[in-house]
Order: C-alpha cells, then sequence, then structure tokens
C-alpha cells in the first residue's frame, strides 16, 4: 500500500512569491492534516480536514496560507506571499478515523521550503 | 493547553545496547493517546508506537516499547538492541481527548555508534 505522498520534496523561493504544496494521502484516509516544522522543533498543526471540511484551522495563518481538499483525496496548500519566515519543512498526514482521538497519523516525506 | 517536553537534546548508544529516551506531559483531559514518532535526515515521520492513558499494560511494538507512568505524566521509549538505523530525531507526541490534533515535543536526536 502507498504511503502519503507529497510534492515536490524541495522548493526555493524568493520572498513575496507565491508557492503550492501537493498531498495524496493513504487510500481510503478520510482525515488530512497539514503540519510545518521549524528548524529545531516539532511539527506544528496548520488545518485539519474530515473529508473535503476543513474542520480545525485555527493555526493557519489566514492571510497568506490557504488549502483546499476539494474532492475529498488529494490537498493543497498555498502561500502568497511567501516570507522568509516561511522557510520550514511542511508535512502532511492522513488518517482513517473520523475524529477519534485514538487514530494514528501516517505522514508523507514532506515539502522543504527555503524563501530567499 | 498540552505540553510535550522532551528534555534530551541528544542521546548516544552502542550498537546492541538498550536506550531509553524520554517524555513528559502535561494536560487536563483524562483521556488521552501518546505516541513516538522517528523522524530519519529524509524528512518523513514514521510512527512507532501508541500509548492509550486507559491502557492498563504498557505498549510495545517489536524492539519499541513504552514505559507508560502516569501518575508521574511521563512515556519514556525504551529502544532494546539498538541498531545503527536506529540513529534519526525521536518525537513525543499527543493527542488529546477531545480532538484529533497531535501536539508534538522538541525531540531527541539519537546516535547510535559502533
Amino acid at each position: 500500500e502507498a504511503g502519503v505522498v507529497q510534492s515536490p520534496r524541495y522548493k526555493i523561493i524568493e520572498k513575496k512569491q507565491p508557492v503550492a504544496f501537493w498531498c495524496n494521502p493513504i487510500s481510503g484516509h478520510n482525515t488530512l492534516y497539514w503540519y510545518r516544522q521549524n528548524l529545531g522543533q516539532g511539527p506544528e498543526l496548520l488545518i485539519r480536514y474530515e473529508n473535503e471540511e476543513a474542520v480545525d484551522d485555527s493555526q493557519l495563518p489566514k492571510d497568506r496560507f490557504s488549502a483546499e481538499r476539494l474532492k475529498g483525496v488529494d490537498s493543497t496548500l498555498k502561500i502568497q506571499p511567501a516570507e522568509l519566515g516561511d522557510s520550514a519543512v511542511y508535512l502532511c498526514a492522513s488518517s482513517s478515523a473520523r475524529g477519534q482521538r485514538q487514530e494514528t497519523q501516517y505522514f508523507g516525506p514532506g515539502t522543504r521550503l527555503l524563501v530567499l | 493547553a498540552q505540553k510535550i517536553t522532551q528534555t534530551q537534546p541528544g542521546m548516544f548508544v552502542q550498537e546492541k545496547e538498550a536506550v531509553t529516551l524520554d517524555c513528559t506531559y502535561d494536560t487536563s483531559d483524562p483521556s488521552y493517546g501518546l505516541f513516538w514518532y522517528k523522524q530519519p535526515s529524509s524528512g518523513e515521520m514514521i510512527f512507532l508506537i501508541y500509548q492509550g492513558s486507559y491502557d492498563q499494560q504498557n505498549a510495545t511494538e517489536g524492539r519499541y516499547s513504552l514505559n507508560f507512568q502516569k501518575a508521574r505524566k511521563s512515556a519514556n521509549l525504551v529502544i532494546s538492541a539498538s541498531q545503527l538505523g536506529d540513529s534519526a530525531m525521536y518525537f513525543c507526541a499527543m493527542n488529546p481527548g477531545t480532538a484529533s490534533k497531535l501536539t508534538f515535543g522538541t525531540g531527541t536526536r539519537l546516535q547510535v555508534t559502533l
């Protein structure tokens, strides 16, 4: 069974430019998460989807970040415009249980973003 | 609010030896889940082991075991018979009872030596 797929793996852009990350979750997983991991830190949740619905986006900086999961499968996270402080690893994860606290989240390889 | 504390920024262990990675947590929720993930240099977070707050026995998964001490709010990871491939960052995380939202610690970098 394929794991969580993310692309691109690496991205270098100049500040003020837009950037987008793509994630395809494990087949059958209805819950999808986007995390940001700053250097030397653990991941922090940006947004959680249950199927197409964003059920927790309280940590998403909405002035420049947006996300979508139109058909309840793959998802795109966008930053526009990017700032120097957005340099981080963006991780996508998925799980199969609907909002259950004991669900295990499975992560993709992440996208390493460098903003110059 | 939930908090995970990992006080060991780095650990060394010799191959074939056992090692314990510390994790303490803080939550007011009576029900929660505790997780350990491994992050090699490639960047992917690999799920290792899970412990529920109401589980009576400590979780085990192959060479991994979780030393769960609820009264002390600790959930230490024990890796037995360390291998060179175990060298990585290890993160402790908690999922509170009210929502599916992992809170991670800052991680411990484990280096396995010959």
